[in-house]
Order: C-alpha cells, then sequence, then structure tokens
C-alpha cells in the first residue's frame, strides 16, 4: 500500500491553521497514524486509527478519514509545531509510511 | 517510565554484519508486539521488521528479507536485529519502537553505516 502526501512543504505562519492530506492506494479502513518528527529525534505519534489524539497530544492536532483519504489539522500552529509530519498505515503488511510533509514558518 | 534504548550501531563493511539491540523498561514487554523503522540519511521511514509477543509472527520489509532476522528475549526485556550481508542502502538510523498495535514508544535511534 502507497501512502501519498501532500503538500510536500506547507509555508505557513504561527497562528495558522495547517491542514495536511494522506492518500492510500488502496483501503486501510481507519487502520492509519500520524507521526511529529523533528531533526535529530525520533518520530513521536499524534493520531492513531485516524482520528485519537495520542496521550499528551494538544488538542489543537486532529486527525479525519478513512478508507483512502486522510487529513491532519493543526488549528493554529505553535513555534514548536514546525516539523515534519508522517502518515503510516497498519492494515496489513508491510506498514508503510507516506514521504513526509515539512511544516515550515513562513 | 516507559522507555526504550537503541543500542548496536557502528560503521561496518559492505556484506559484514551488526546486531543491534533495544531495552525495553517501564511497561510489561511481553505483552506488545515491537519493530523494527529505519530511516536513511535525509529520508523517509521503513518499516524493516516486526515481531508477535511470543514470536510466533515475524514479518520483514522486502528490501531485509534474508538478510536480517528479528528476535527477542522476553526475560531479558530485549529486541534484537541481526543484520547480515550488509549493504550501502542499509546505511540509515534504527529506531525500534513498541506496537501497541500503533507505535507509541520509540527508541533514541542507532545509527548504522555501510561503507569500505
Amino acid at each position: 500500500i502507497v501512502l501519498t502526501q501532500s503538500p510536500a512543504t506547507l509555508s505557513l505562519s504561527p497562528g495558522e491553521r495547517a491542514t495536511l492530506s494522506c492518500r492510500a492506494s488502496q483501503s486501510v479502513s481507519s487502520y492509519l497514524a500520524w507521526y511529529q518528527q523533528k531533526p535529530g529525534q525520533a518520530p513521536r505519534l499524534l493520531i492513531y486509527d485516524a482520528s485519537n489524539r495520542a496521550t499528551g497530544i494538544p488538542a489543537r492536532f486532529s486527525g479525519s478519514g478513512s478508507g483512502t483519504d486522510f487529513t491532519l489539522t493543526i488549528s493554529s500552529l505553535e513555534p514548536e509545531d514546525f516539523a515534519v509530519y508522517y502518515c503510516q498505515h497498519r492494515s496489513i503488511w508491510p506498514w508503510t509510511f507516506g514521504q513526509g510533509t515539512k511544516v515550515e514558518i513562513k | 517510565e516507559v522507555q526504550l534504548v537503541d543500542s548496536g550501531g557502528g560503521l561496518v563493511k559492505p556484506g559484514g554484519s551488526l546486531r543491534l539491540s533495544c531495552a525495553a523498561s517501564g511497561f510489561t514487554f511481553s505483552s506488545y508486539s515491537m519493530n523494527w523503522v529505519r530511516q536513511a540519511p535525509g529520508k523517509g521511514l521503513e518499516c524493516v521488521s516486526s515481531i508477535s509477543t511470543s514470536s510466533s509472527y515475524i514479518y520483514y520489509a522486502d528490501s531485509v528479507k534474508g538478510r536480517f532476522t528479528i528476535s527477542r528475549d522476553n526475560a531479558k526485556n530485549s529486541l534484537y536485529l541481526q543484520m547480515n550481508s550488509l549493504r550501502a542502502e542499509d546505511t540509515a538510523v534504527y529506531y525500534c519502537a513498541r506496537a501497541s498495535p500503533h507505535m507509541d514508544v520509540w527508541g533514541q535511534g542507532t545509527t548504522v553505516t555501510v561503507s569500505s
């Protein structure tokens, strides 16, 4: 299953809303997660099963979608949110990741 | 504190071998499937291998099948990745991750460099 993320780069200012897309080449049901990764750090789970926030994740992060189309929304960007975001499915092995969306400061 | 600590990375020549380890603490290791995920320099993430709680189910990415072996020792709270016949394209940071079933806890990563 190929996951395609768009856009590759999102240039926004703090306080703005970010909308990231992830499209699967076939249905993954709701078995989709979103991760945040900062330089030199391991990925951090944000959202699992399409719409559930992981422990300790702020409410400004939300996920939606099912089947083949998914969205991660950051309602109001904080300075610490500028990072790379990956989607990942666990529908069937091999689990795969999207190529990532970089959210950068405009 | 729930924690995973990766170790065992280093510089190895093409065709060589390396064994990665992941030490778990702060949770019941034997209750969770575990994964190895890697990230080549400047690239995205790739799930390399997965092992179920009792090692009954094991999966590999096609890119490492036949060369890598995942294993675990529940008595020692440890996960392993034996990597043989290493290639330049195996150069990456390798992370272990807890699968609950989503990957909610990650190690800090250990760097593997395959170069002559």
